[in-house]
């Protein structure tokens, strides 16, 4: 079974400023995949990033990166010089390969200061 | 827009009642997913299409079932009604399933109200 744990149900960070949110993840498989999704109050999800158990260096997209840890089980995204338009929840997955389905952690509300 | 779309965007109906929602996947996608996402349970998968087979399922109810058709639409019927049911309802579509590496991408959903 796969768990993922976000424990920042909610962050307030000025605009212009780094944010990193946390996630810690839980799994006895070996070739997995980690994601992020953003969901803006509008409700849709977006994917943002992805990084895949065996890549040796972190993933990078635009002003998102994760911050990939693994003997830690640790996959935190780093957003670089916050904006309004980042404000919404925070999603972190993972999908073991081989198997279907995508397990969600609870998420983080992130709320940015102007 | 992640080229997956969903109809209707929003639906109030009773309970007991049975309901329909679609899904298209963006093109090229042969997967389907469903997820539920609710306020006490948060987002689960429910079930997973490819090429108009049932490929994986998760916590469906047996009031739920679902379907892939050869023009690789989907829909979800959701019978039986209950006021738990009230939830945003998400179909995602991925180009392949099984091993490797492979974004799910998520329409808008369809928030429904049982009421």
């Amino acid at each position: 079974a796969q768990k993922i744990t976000q424990t920042q149900p909610g962050m307030f960070v000025q605009e212009k400023e780094a944010v990193t949110l946390d996630c810690t993840y839980d799994t006895s498989d070996q070739s997995y995949g980690l994601f992020w999704y953003k969901q803006p109050s509008s409700g849709e999800m977006i994917f943002l990033i992805y990084q895949g158990s065996y890549d040796e260096q972190n993933a990078t997209e635009g002003r998102y990166s994760l911050n990939f840890q693994k003997a830690r089980k640790s996959a935190n995204l780093v957003i670089s010089a916050s904006q309004l338009g980042d404000s919404a929840m925070y999603f972190c997955a993972m999908r073991a390969f081989g198997n279907e389905k995508l397990t969600f952690g609870t998420g983080t509300r992130l709320t940015i200061i102007p | 827009d992640s080229g997956v779309t969903q109809t209707p965007k929003h639906l109030i109906t009773a309970t007991g009642q049975r309901v329909t929602l679609r899904c298209s996947p963006r093109s090229g996608d042969l997967s389907v997913y469903w997820y539920q996402q609710s306020l006490d349970q948060g987002l689960q998968f429910l079930i997973q299409y490819y090429n108009g087979e049932e490929r994986a399922k998760g916590n469906i109810l047996e009031r739920f079932s679902a379907q892939q058709f050869p023009d690789l639409h989907s829909e979800l019927n959701l019978s039986s009604l209950e006021l738990g049911d009230s939830a945003l309802y998400f179909c995602a579509s991925s180009v392949a399933w099984g091993s490797g590496e492979y974004e799910q991408y998520f329409g808008p959903g369809t928030r429904l109200t049982v009421t």
